[in-house]
């Protein structure tokens, strides 16, 4: 199995609070990306990185920011959670670029927003 | 547009029957088609892909798909299902770089 961690596993929290998520990663692979999984809609991107300090949106990115300052590790920031953003977030990694390449994925992080 | 669909949202099939999950996909170019597994409370774990050549892949746990490019179809097959195959099936597009479209899923049930 990739080696990805996300933290936390699970976490409640109330709206206009932050709230951040990590993945940590120790495959060294470039590429990483935050996904959010909701009934009916699939997987949705929320922002990805091409290396450190590279990131770009996806398609659901308004309410999120991201930052990656190491290789290893992938922060999706809710700086003010409202309860759209309750969801599970995946993160997800590739070793390389372009679309052809398989993603992995970590376990997900269950977040509820009250 | 591109995107994906996966038309079964529930699929409820007997141990030991045969299984076929379909997949259909708008993309102007050559796809790259990807087959994820999602257990309950687990990441999505790669089946199989497609990216060029035989159009019949095979994956692990005995799956196969089949790329059509005429009916813009990768449909996800099995001859005999598993219980533990009980699952959320998802299809996927590469969608240019760094980009992919995922299927809303298809959740199976296997009876035993």
């Amino acid at each position: 199995d990739a080696g990805i961690t996300q933290s936390p596993r699970h976490k409640v929290t109330e709206t206009g609070t932050p709230v951040t998520l990590r993945c940590h990663q120790t495959e060294n692979h470039r590429y990483m990306y935050w996904y959010r999984q909701d009934p009916g809609h699939g997987l949705r991107l929320i922002h990805y990185s091409y290396g450190v300090k590279d990131t770009d949106k996806g398609e659901v990115s308004d309410g999120y920011s991201v930052s990656r300052s190491k290789t290893e590790d992938f922060l999706l920031t809710l700086e003010s959670a409202t309860s759209s953003q309750t969801s599970v977030y995946f993160c997800a990694i590739s070793e390389s670029g372009g679309s052809a390449r398989e993603l992995f994925f970590g376990e997900g992080s269950r977040l509820t927003v009250l | 547009a591109q995107s994906v669909t996966q038309p079964d949202i529930h699929i409820t099939v007997s141990e030991g029957a045969s299984l076929e999950l379909r997949c259909n996909y708008s993309y102007g170019a050559t796809p790259y088609l990807f087959w994820y597994v999602q257990s309950p409370g687990q990441g999505l774990q790669l089946l199989l892909k497609y990216f060029s050549g035989d159009t019949l892949v095979q994956g692990i746990k005995g799956f196969e798909a089949e790329f059509k490019r005429s009916q813009s179809s990768f449909n996800l097959r099995k001859p005999s299902v598993h219980w533990s195959d009980a699952a959320e099936y998802f299809c996927a597009v590469g969608s240019g770089t760094y980009k992919y479209i995922f299927g809303t899923g298809t959740r199976l049930k296997v009876l035993a």
